[in-house]
């Protein structure tokens, strides 16, 4: 089947970093994604990584291990404003259905 | 403001209803997407439409449809609701027909009652 797991909260520092990891099962892999959603708004697109290694966006970075079924979103020097909800969504399925599924995201709270 | 309108922002309705959700998607962007995101299962996907062309479907159910319309517009009705059809549902957009960028709009909240 498929299956997307993280955490589910959370907590860090002000100014600190904070990993969030995320693991999945799938069948026909084909790019694996972060988005970041406060409260009560709409996703909006962190980063993409379809290969292995880190891809890194300012204070954002995000990992992947195909082979692992494994990748983290990494946030450095956090702010108030980074308390927010984390979403790992994984692309899959063959050429002409292709679609996203979610996990149930990690929200993260950072304190002062 | 990620360019994807949604309207209506709110919406309470009875069961058995139909309601009707709109989205303009972002200048340019031929792929529409619409998700359900509920607490309890997070962000589902539904259906997905490019260019007037259905490309790709998720856990919809039959009592719903969509469509893209040739000036890129898309509706999602969702009829005979039920208490469980309360969410939040989104309309994203992409350039493409595979995004590795998409933009949400700000969501419908329906609330069947």
């Amino acid at each position: 089947g498929q299956n997307i797991d993280q955490p589910t909260e959370m907590t860090a520092t002000e100014g600190a970093i904070v990993q969030i990891n995320c693991t999945y099962q799938t069948s026909g892999f084909n790019g694996l994604f972060w988005y970041q959603q406060h409260a009560g708004e709409a996703p909006t697109f962190l980063s993409y990584n379809v290969l292995d290694g880190l891809e890194e966006k300012g204070r954002f970075s995000s990992f992947l291990s195909r082979s692992k079924g494994y990748s983290y979103l990494l946030l450095k020097e956090l702010q108030m404003k980074d308390s927010a909800s984390y979403l790992c969504a994984v692309r899959n399925g063959p050429g002409n259905n292709r679609k996203l599924i979610w996990g149930l995201g990690t929200s993260l709270a950072v304190n002062p | 403001d990620s360019g994807v309108t949604q309207t209506p922002k709110h919406l309470i309705t009875a069961t058995g209803q139909r309601v009707t959700l709109r989205c303009s998607p972002r200048s340019g962007d031929l792929s529409v997407y619409w998700y359900q995101q509920s607490l309890d299962q997070g962000l589902q996907f539904l259906i997905q439409y490019y260019n007037g062309e259905e490309r790709a479907k998720g856990n919809i159910l039959e009592r719903f449809s969509a469509q893209q319309f040739p000036d890129l517009h898309s509706e999602l009705n969702l009829s005979s609701l039920e208490l469980g059809d309360s969410a939040l549902y989104f309309c994203a957009s992409s350039v493409g027909i595979e995004n590795t960028e998409a933009f949400f709009g700000q969501g419908t909240r329906l609330t069947v009652v």
